[in-house]
């Protein structure tokens, strides 16, 4: 069975600092995709970023980077310089590759204080 | 013009009223899914559909119904609302790109629902 873990409940970091969002997930498939998404005050929900299990390399885009390790089953998400619109809830998710829906996790709420 | 569309956006009703939550797309995917958000439980599926012919029953489908009434149109159903039915709810359509991997689920702003 498949399961998202984010065991970070909130995170609240001052502007300009780093912080990073843990997620860790269980799959029995050796092929799956792996996703975070981003649902600020306003309520909808928005793709960041999808990355297969087949492609190890980490990604940058902007002030955004991406830890994906398949060794500790783990897709860390790492925002630099965070600032006040970073706050949000952000979500892990996980599909397998053939697989009828995709698994969220509990969301990490981040508040990033001016 | 938003690609996944859902009606209404916010919406007060009565315990034992019938409610439906409809949702559109223009991303001509196959797949729909309904799902439902509380606090600190993340998302949750009520029922997906993988093509106008094809309804199957998420993790929390009692109490809902779906109807797939075309490739673009995917409507949810309280039959007799309940209050611990109040939520948040979203739509979201995917499709499998070649190969038969599963794509990127994309969502609709949401409905908010009160059951009083």
């Amino acid at each position: 069975a498949q399961k998202v873990t984010q065991a970070q409940t909130e995170i609240s970091v001052v502007e300009k600092e780093d912080v990073t969002l843990d997620c860790v997930y269980e799959t029995r498939d050796t092929t799956y995709y792996l996703f975070w998404y981003k649902q600020p005050p306003s309520g909808e929900l928005v793709f960041l970023i999808r990355r297969n299990s087949f492609d190890e390399q980490n990604e940058i885009s902007g002030r955004y980077s991406w830890n994906f390790q398949k060794s500790t089953s783990s897709f860390n998400f790492t925002i630099t310089a965070s600032q006040v619109v970073d706050s949000a809830v952000y979500f892990c998710a996980l599909s397998e590759a053939y697989g009828q829906n995709f698994v969220f996790g509990p969301g990490t709420r981040l508040s990033v204080l001016p | 013009d938003a690609d996944v569309t859902q009606t209404p956006r916010n919406r007060i009703t009565k315990t034992g009223k019938r409610i439906m939550l409809e949702c559109s797309q223009t991303k001509g995917h196959d797949r729909m899914y309904w799902y439902r958000q509380d606090p600190g439980l993340g998302l949750r599926l009520i029922y997906y559909s993988f093509d106008v012919k094809d309804i199957n029953k998420g993790e929390i489908s009692d109490g809902y119904s779906v109807s797939r009434q075309a490739q673009a149109k995917f409507s949810l159903s309280l039959e007799s609302a309940i209050p611990n039915q109040t939520a948040l709810y979203f739509c979201a359509t995917s499709d499998l790109v070649a190969g038969g991997y599963q794509e990127t689920q994309y969502f609709g702003p949401g409905t908010r629902l009160l059951v009083l």
